[in-house]
């Protein structure tokens, strides 16, 4: 039963560039999520999608946006890159209503 | 707006000794919460967690209290293991919007053989 996977590992992008990372769920999961995770601090939440919709979204710009595909895969797309979009990228799914989240390995975005 | 704290960046204790580790919360509505072990490179690991009605869970040699007057809870690990050295992240959400689950900034656990 594969866990939840991120593609890809790391990514390296300049200031102004678009970035797509990419997360499959867990098998039989239903809801995806997607939190950033600066250094030394704790993961924050972005949005989650559920039924191919965004059905809540935390303190982020609408450069950050996302997809929900109907084989339950998600999207999270960053416009107009910033120094500061540079963390850890995580991805987490879970069945609807369901408290428990389980998380991918991230993606580790750098922007120079 | 900062509404999980673990105002402890890290723990170090001897294998076999209890490791407690600490999370703060303002948020009132918070009503499940629950602790995340994060290895490097490896996402957060769900571990415990706790619904507000209760004031205990435990789960082998993980225990997680809850104080709701002191918007605080802890988790207990009786006997320590050097295999639990990690960052533990505590998280909370509430009922009606359990989408948003909250993360303090996380505690590193450091077990000494």
């Amino acid at each position: 039963d594969a866990g939840v996977t991120q593609s890809p590992t790391h990514l390296i992008k300049t200031r102004g560039q678009q970035v797509t990372l990419r997360c499959s769920p867990k098998s039989g999961h239903d809801t995806v999520s997607w939190y950033q995770q600066a250094l030394g601090q704790g993961p924050q939440f972005i949005f989650q999608y559920y039924e191919e919709e965004e059905r809540q979204r935390g303190n982020f710009p609408d450069r950050f946006s996302g997809h929900q595909f109907p084989n339950y895969s998600s999207e999270l797309n960053v416009n107009a890159l910033l120094l500061g979009d540079s963390a850890l990228y995580l991805c987490a799914s879970s069945l609807e209503l369901a408290y428990e989240q389980f998380f991918g390995p991230g993606t580790r975005l750098t922007v120079l | 707006d900062q509404q999980v704290k673990q105002n402890s960046p890290s723990l170090s204790v001897q294998e076999g000794r209890i490791s407690i580790l600490n999370c703060d919360y303002t948020n009132s509505m918070f009503d499940y919460f629950l602790w995340y072990k994060k290895y490097p490179a490896e996402g957060p690991t769900f571990l415990i967690s706790i619904s507000s009605i209760k004031d205990k869970n435990e789960d082998g040699r993980f225990t997680v209290f809850l104080n709701k007057s002191a918007k605080h809870l802890s988790l207990h690990i009786v006997p320590s293991q050097p295999g639990d050295s990690a960052v533990y992240f505590c998280a909370a959400s509430d009922l009606g919007n359990n989408n948003d689950m909250r993360f303090g900034a996380g505690t590193r656990l450091t077990v000494k053989p």
